[in-house]
C-alpha cells in the first residue's frame, strides 16, 4: 500500500511560474525522497531529505519536510518546458530503508 | 552511460507462458529492486535483494520469482504469465543503508495477451 500520496495528481502551469507539489504520509519516516520520471523513461532521483532535516535545496528545487504534519513539499522555481514530467515522493519507514512510492504528480509546463 | 540496464525493452507474451526480465548493474550495488508501475497505483515493490543469494518479498510478490546468484544480476521471472501482470517493470539498485538513493533502469514494458 502507498505510504506517500502526492497532491495534486496533475498540475499545469506556464513556463517561468513556480510549481509546488505536496506529499503526505502516514507513519514516521527515516527519510523522504523525490524522483522525476519523463515519459517512457525510468525514475531519476532528485533530492533525499532525512527525518531530522527541515529543508534542502538543489538548483531550482526546494524540498521541505514537516514531520509534525507528516508532509513534504517540492518546489520547482522558474519552471521550464523541460520540467514536464511526473514527480514521485518515496518514503522509508521503521527499520526499513526501502522506499515506498506514491502515485505521483503529473506536471505539464507550457512554453 | 549504462549503469543499470534492463532487457528486453518491450515484450509481448501469452497467458500461461514463462517470461524472464533481465536486470544488470555495473556499480556493485548491494541492493537491487523490482517495481511494477501501473496507472492509478504508482510504483509497487515486487521483490528486493540485499546481496547475492538474499532476496525478500515486497508488496506484490505473487506470481513472480527472483534469483540473485551474482551481485550484478537480478532477473525477474513470471512463472505463468497472467493478463494482470501486464505492466511496466522497473529494476533499481542502491548501495544500501546510508545511501538510499535509487538508480533506475529504463524499464520493460510487458504485455500479456
Amino acid at each position: 500500500s502507498q505510504q506517500g500520496e502526492e497532491d495534486p495528481q496533475a498540475l499545469s502551469i506556464q513556463e517561468g511560474e513556480n510549481a509546488t507539489m505536496n506529499c503526505s504520509y502516514k507513519t514516521s519516516i527515516n527519510n523522504l525522497q523525490w524522483y522525476r520520471q519523463n515519459s517512457g523513461r525510468g525514475l531519476v532521483h532528485l533530492i533525499l531529505i532525512r527525518s531530522n532535516e527541515r529543508e534542502k535545496h538543489s538548483g531550482r528545487l526546494r524540498v521541505t519536510l514537516d514531520t509534525s504534519k507528516k508532509s513534504s513539499s517540492l518546489l520547482i522555481t522558474a519552471s521550464r518546458a523541460a520540467d514536464t514530467a511526473s514527480y514521485f515522493c518515496a518514503t522509508a519507514s521503521g527499520g526499513s530503508y526501502i522506499p515506498t512510492f506514491g502515485r505521483g504528480t503529473s506536471l505539464i509546463v507550457h512554453p | 552511460d549504462a549503469g543499470i540496464t534492463q532487457s528486453p525493452r518491450y515484450k509481448i507474451t501469452e497467458t500461461g507462458r514463462q517470461v524472464t526480465l533481465m536486470c544488470h548493474q555495473t556499480w556493485s550495488h548491494s541492493y537491487m529492486f523490482w517495481y511494477r508501475q501501473d496507472l492509478g497505483h504508482g510504483l509497487r515493490l515486487i521483490y528486493y535483494s540485499a546481496a547475492a543469494d538474499i532476496t525478500d518479498k515486497g508488496e506484490v510478490p505473487d506470481g513472480y520469482v527472483v534469483s540473485r546468484s551474482k551481485t550484478e544480476n537480478f532477473p525477474l521471472t513470471l512463472e505463468s504469465a497472467t493478463r494482470s501482470q501486464t505492466s511496466v517493470y522497473f529494476c533499481a539498485s542502491n548501495a544500501g543503508t546510508g545511501d538510499e538513493k535509487l538508480f533506475f533502469g529504463s524499464g520493460t514494458q510487458l504485455s500479456v495477451l
